[in-house]
């Protein structure tokens, strides 16, 4: 495998569940990232893991909760999620540098709250 | 306050011409700027990228041009093929804040027809 993978694709849940989401990078990178995108919304940053520190929280709600095992590995853990949080989440990884960075992206969970 | 605009939610080009999709930015901290593709029901992939030192960066047939003063960026198709119909989104990053954390426009949906 390569690149960047998540599982599952698609998720269906109740306001009363907790899944999963997971992400596994097999880049090498030292960094990694969840992203929301909702309709008609840019992707909007959530979480950044460098050296599996969490560096930045953008003051999403505490029913999100990241957790970065290694470097290899992200989850998104949900929990008494609301129908608004329905959306495309996106992983992605990096190699941080001093100069610049790109992200490659996994193929992105879909995720409906029923 | 959206940092990083795609003014254009859409735009269609004929096959052989040229596709310019367009990027205005606020944060004038920003120094390393990105433009990813992305295909529906997959994740985002780089394209191409210009770092602040620069005014343009070319790859193939896609051109990057940036123009500081402005807080403008363009990226160019040429020519224009029925496979680079997809949502083209711009994103921006800066060194002196959240490194490698990129904020992304709404994106522009490219057209391109036979």
């Amino acid at each position: 495998e390569t690149g960047v993978t998540q599982t599952p694709r698609h998720l269906v849940m109740g306001m009363t569940n907790k899944k999963s989401l997971k992400c596994e990078q097999h880049l090498g990178h030292n960094a990694m990232y969840w992203y929301k995108q909702s309709a008609k919304k840019p992707l909007e940053l959530m979480f950044v893991y460098s050296l599996e520190e969490r560096v930045e929280n953008n003051s999403v709600p505490s029913r999100f909760s990241p957790e970065c095992p290694n470097s290899s590995h992200l989850f998104l853990h949900l929990h008494t999620l609301q129908p608004e949080d329905s959306a495309l989440y996106l992983c992605a990884s990096s190699q941080q540098t001093r100069a610049n960075t790109e992200a490659f992206f996994g193929q992105g969970t879909r995720l409906t709250v029923v | 306050d959206q940092q990083v605009k795609q003014n254009s939610p859409s735009l269609s080009v004929q096959e052989g011409r040229i596709s310019i999709l367009n990027c205005d930015y606020t944060n004038s901290m920003f120094d390393y700027f990105l433009w990813y593709k992305k295909y529906p029901a997959e994740g985002p992939t780089f394209l191409i990228s210009i770092s602040s030192i620069k005014d343009k960066n070319e790859d193939g047939r896609f051109t990057v041009f940036l123009n500081k003063s402005a807080k403008h960026l363009s990226l160019h198709i040429v020519p224009s093929q029925p496979g680079d119909s997809a949502v083209y989104f711009c994103a921006a990053s800066g060194y002196g804040g959240s490194q490698g954390n990129l904020i992304f426009g709404k994106g522009t949906k490219l057209s391109v027809k036979p």
